[in-house]
């Protein structure tokens, strides 16, 4: 049972646009919300986050939006680089632990 | 400071063999814990140690197995490997439990089952 999903295995977006990347999830325990960059060779690295309290969080050129109703979040890079090509992962946890990944979203940012 | 460091990084095994992989993990950080990711599957939870000790665990057959040494430094073990484990092992470490800190990640182990 898939409970964290990203819908869309990859994205291609014009260097200086903006790169959307979604994510879905069906627990409705989760209270932390992150995302992950990951370039090939190399683990993934923390990139933003988010409490279930807020619906916005945002840093520099990303910025994670959290729609509990919709069980939905979705980051927003502006604008976007081709060094922001790689694979992002979404991930979830709850109070008791682990976090819970999903697939993954390879972006290309094209220059 | 050094960051989360995995042996091997590459590792080729055939089925019925079984495996160690190890983790080392940032200096400071006792909590280690073990993903496999695999395509179109995303990263899974495997367990975390923190303090010699297993506090949670993945949805995984007993075949894996792991632990923690006294320097928070980890191995985690595959007996009788399948064709399926086929996968990049990464391991994160915190410096506290991974529920409430922020998790580094190593490179990761990859290995194929042949």
């Amino acid at each position: 049972d898939q409970q964290v999903k990203q819908n869309s295995p990859s994205l291609s977006v014009q260097e200086g646009r903006i790169s959307i990347l979604n994510c879905d999830y069906t627990n409705s325990m989760f209270d932390y919300f992150l995302w992950y960059k990951k370039y090939p060779a190399e683990g993934p690295t923390f990139l933003i986050s988010i409490s279930s309290i807020k619906d916005k969080n945002e840093d520099g050129r990303f910025t994670v939006f959290l729609n509990k109703s919709a069980k939905h979040l979705s980051l927003h890079i502006v604008p976007s680089q081709p060094g922001d090509s790689a694979v992002y992962f979404c991930a979830a946890r709850r109070n008791t632990g682990k976090l819970i990944f999903g697939q993954g979203t390879t972006l290309q940012v094209k220059p | 400071k050094a960051g989360v460091t995995q042996t091997p990084r590459y590792l080729i095994k055939t089925r019925g063999q079984q495996v160690t992989l190890s983790c080392s993990p940032i200096s400071g950080h006792r909590s280690v814990s073990w993903y496999q990711q695999t395509p179109g599957q995303g990263l899974q939870f495997l367990f975390e140690y923190f303090s010699e000790t297993q506090r949670n665990k993945g949805n995984f057959p007993g075949r894996f197995s792991g632990r923690q040494f006294s320097n928070s430094r980890s191995e985690m073990n595959v007996s009788t490997l399948e064709l399926g484990d086929s996968a990049l092992y990464l391991c994160a470490s915190s410096q506290g439990q991974a529920t409430y800190n922020e998790q580094f990640f190593g490179p990761g182990t990859r290995l194929t089952v042949l």
